[in-house]
Parts: C-alpha cells; structure tokens; sequence
C-alpha cells in the first residue's frame, strides 16, 4: 500500500491536457521536494520532474509539476500518443533517508 | 550520460538469494551520489527497495532489511543487491538508478532499462 495516493487512470485526447494528482502527507510531502517519472513497462523509467517543478534536460515543458502542502501535481499540456504511459510521483520520507513512490497513473490517450 | 545495466539470472528458486549487479558506465560511482535498486512487481506500481552511498553507507525499506544487503564495488564501478529468502512476492523487473538523496531531495535520475526475475521451482 504506498503512502502516496495517485488515481489509477486517467484519459485524454490527443491535444488535450491532463492532470495527475499525488497525495501525500507531513511525513512526505509536506516536508520533500516531489519527483514524477514517466515508465513505459519493457524500457527505463524517465525522470520527467524533480524539485517539484523542474525538468531535467531533454524534457519537453508540456510537462510541468507543482507542489502545494501535502500534494503535487504534474500536467501535461498538447498530450501526444507516445505519452501513453505510467506515471509515478516519488519523494522522501521525514528521516531523510527513504523513497517513497505513488502507486501510479495510466495515462490513456484515446 | 550516465548509463547503467542490471545483470543477473531470469529464474531464482523460492527460498534462495536473488543476487543483481549493476555496472554503471560514463561516472565514477567514487565521485558520490547514492545507487538504487527498485522494482515493478506483475500489477503493482514501483518500489524502492534500498539505496546505498559510494562509501558503502546503506539505507533499506524497512519491510525488506532483514531480507537485502546492497553494496558496491568502486574499484569495477558496481553496486549489487542481494535478497535472501525469496519467495514468488519478489518476482519483479528489477531496476538500478542514480539516487540524488540530499536533506528534503529524493529522486532517481538515470536509471537501467530492468532486469526480469521471477521467482518458481
């Protein structure tokens, strides 16, 4: 059961934005950066955002995240169909020393 | 561009140790960061299973500590992951990462493409 609560999927046209929500709480998020991962199973996981809201370079600004309190967001704006995938939002745990994963989100590109 | 590769068997036997390594290629593992091991289980989401510093420091999901050990090599530029005991629950793609772990900042920023182990008799 993680201690990050993500929706288990979400859909959207192709031009479309969509929304991926993370809860969380004062033992997470609310005292970490936030980090969201893009994984199409079969290849490597993707960094897509970390500290919250930047982008490691190479990753187009349609994706963008924030953090408010206890919760994040990432959304992606002009959604393309090679952005079907799995995403995951990931931070720290009060001590500084564990990861903690969402349970992630299908994104679905009709 | 830092790269990684996981290697390892595809097929482990229940009550044995699931052993992993991950060459890392284009960074010296000796000039710092924390090195990862995580996995996707059949269904399930991903999962952190421990992380270790170039100085061999550890840090380990608590509901798996008593099962994994994580170390690393300097000297070939590898981490490894052991888990004892294992039963058909850990059979997962395992993946290693580069673990950016500093006060209030976790995440993984390159990472393996994944490593299939499943666990039968």
């Amino acid at each position: 059961q993680s201690l990050l609560t993500q929706p288990p999927s979400v859909s959207a046209a192709p031009g479309q934005k969509v929304t991926i929500s993370c809860s969380g709480s004062s033992s997470n998020i609310g005292n970490n950066f936030v980090s969201w991962y893009q994984y199409v199973p079969g290849g490597a996981p993707r960094l897509l955002i970390y500290d919250n809201n930047k982008r490691p370079s190479g990753i187009p600004d349609r994706f963008s995240g924030s953090k408010s309190g206890t919760s994040a967001t990432l959304v992606i704006t002009g959604v393309q169909a090679g952005d079907e995938a799995d995403y995951y939002c990931g931070t720290g745990d009060s001590g500084f020393r564990i990861a903690e994963f969402g349970g992630g989100t299908k994104l679905t590109v009709l | 561009q830092v790269q990684l590769q996981e290697s390892g068997p595809g097929l482990v036997k229940p009550s044995e140790t699931l052993a992993l390594n991950c060459d890392v290629s284009e960074y010296s593992i000796s000039n710092g960061y924390h090195w990862g091991w995580l996995r996707q289980s059949p269904g399930k989401g991903l999962e952190w299973i421990g992380s270790v510093f170039y100085d061999g420091t550890t840090s380990y999901m608590p509901s798996l500590e008593r099962r994994i050990s994580i170390f690393v090599d300097t000297s070939k530029n590898q981490f490894s992951l052991e888990l004892r005991s294992v039963t058909a629950a850990d059979t997962a793609t395992y993946f290693c990462a580069r673990h950016v772990l500093i006060r209030g900042r976790s995440y993984f920023d390159y990472w393996g493409r994944g490593n299939l182990v499943s666990v039968s008799s």
